[in-house]
């Protein structure tokens, strides 16, 4: 089975160009997250979804950052304009939402670098 | 709100010594629990889960038990690898309502061969 997709791997670009991370969850997976990892601030939530609606954007640091999530099988975080405090690696992952014992399947990541 | 600590690493342990990774937690109601795992280059993958008091669960060596009267889902292993060797996460789900998953700040974990 096909786990949660993320695209690219690997993203460089220059500050104040416009990033766009992309994630394909689990299908049959109903609810899915953004996470950013740093060295400094660990692993942090950024926004989640059930059902393609957006629940909770609080983790969102700034509006420069923004996701959207179109269908249940495709979502997208995007960034403009960018910075070099914006180097992570951001994670997607999904759930099946509705039982608590169910845990979240994650993607390996898309590391981007601001230069 | 719900919480998650997790004892500080990095934690150095040298091949087939025994392991103990500290993890209290703090909600309201009955979360599940989980340790999720990242090796290097990775994402964050499901080691093993509890999801009432009691339980253990079990995965690769690795255990933990689910103590609702001391709040604690430690991660042990009585014989670590070098393959071991990875960034360990607490984590719980509660089951007061709401979609999030609270994980404990990371223990990295070095085996030496």
């Amino acid at each position: 089975d096909a786990g949660v997709i993320q695209s690219p791997r690997h993203e460089v670009t220059e500050m104040g160009q416009e990033v766009t991370l992309r994630c394909k969850p689990i299908s049959g997976h109903n609810s899915l997250f953004w996470y950013r990892q740093t060295m400094m601030r660990g692993l942090e939530l950024l926004i989640y979804f059930n059902n393609n609606v957006p629940i909770d954007d609080s983790g969102m640091p700034e509006d420069r950052f923004s996701a959207k999530m179109p269908n249940a099988s495709f979502s997208t975080l995007k960034i403009q304009p960018s910075e070099p405090r914006d180097s992570a690696v951001y994670f997607c992952a999904s759930r099946i939402e509705g039982l608590n014992n169910q845990p979240q399947h994650f993607g390996d990541g898309t590391r981007l670098s601001i230069l | 709100g719900d919480s998650v600590t997790q004892m500080e690493g990095p934690v150095t342990l040298s091949e087939e010594a025994f392991l103990t990774i500290n993890c209290t937690y703090t909600a309201t109601g009955y979360p599940s629990l989980f340790w999720y795992v990242q090796y290097p280059g990775e994402g964050l993958q499901l080691l093993l889960k509890a999801t009432k008091a009691d339980d253990k669960g079990s995965n690769k060596g690795f255990e933990a038990t689910y103590r609702k009267e001391t709040t604690s889902f430690h991660l042990e292993k009585g014989s670590v690898q070098v393959s071991d060797s990875a960034v360990y996460f607490c984590a719980l789900s509660g089951d007061t309502g709401g979609f999030k998953t609270i994980f404990g700040a990371g223990t990295r974990l070095f085996v030496k061969a």
